[in-house]
């Protein structure tokens, strides 16, 4: 079976840098996305590590490590608009690639 | 740019009422999908299909769903007989199917069982 943890809160404020974690158990890893859900709104995409090492995007960032079953999103320089909840998600073997969601963070930016 | 579409935005019915969620992914993608989400808990997977058939299904696609891809753009879901657990936010994702490619989702549909 598949398995994602991660926080299930953060709150971090306005300005400031936040990392959200995330480890795996898989039977098969293919590579680690990261997703942010706003209340009420679709999953969005953020970003994709299928390698190990730091992948940047703007603002956000993420980290994979393969050999500790390990990743992070990092959003730097915090707006109010960040407050969303933040998903890791694993695609599975199969050739459709369905993706497997953690439990999600829930970021709260304050002034 | 192009983006998955779903309507209706929110579905009431009763229970045991049929219901049909339609979606139209983005059009030169190859994989479609649908996931649900509870209220306040994680996105579920619930099935893909490609080529005009379904690719895989989860514990929770019972027999009381079915999808279809009746034309060339509409992907829907069926849910047969509706329970009060159904009541969901549904959402329907494309990817364009090739390596390491991304699922885009649609802005969902809220289904309400009463």
């Amino acid at each position: 079976g598949q398995s994602l943890e991660q926080p299930s809160e953060v709150t971090a404020v306005e300005g400031a840098i936040v990392q959200i974690n995330c480890t795996y158990q898989t039977s098969g890893f293919y590579g680690l996305s990261w997703y942010q859900q706003h209340d009420g709104g679709a999953p969005t995409f953020l970003s994709y590590n299928a390698l190990d090492g730091l992948e940047e995007t703007g603002r956000f960032s993420s980290f994979l490590s393969r050999s500790d079953s390990y990743g992070y999103l990092l959003l730097q320089e915090l707006q109010m608009k960040d407050s969303a909840s933040y998903f890791c998600a694993i695609p599975d073997q199969t050739g459709a690639n369905n993706l497997f969601f953690g439990t999600g963070t829930r970021l709260t930016v304050i002034p | 740019e192009p983006e998955v579409t779903q309507t209706p935005s929110h579905q009431v019915t009763q229970m045991g009422q049929e219901v049909i969620l339609r979606c139209v992914p983005i059009s030169n993608h190859l994989y479609f999908y649908w996931y649900r989400q509870i209220l306040g808990q994680k996105v579920e997977f619930l099935v893909s299909f490609y080529n005009n058939e379904i690719s895989e299904k989860s514990e929770i696609f019972d027999d009381q769903f079915s999808v279809e891809r009746p034309d060339g753009s509409n992907f829907t879901l069926k849910i047969r007989s509706t329970k009060l657990e159904d009541s969901a936010m549904y959402f329907c994702a494309s990817r364009p199917g090739t390596s390491g490619d991304t699922q885009y989702f649609g802005p969902g549909t809220r289904l309400t069982v009463l």
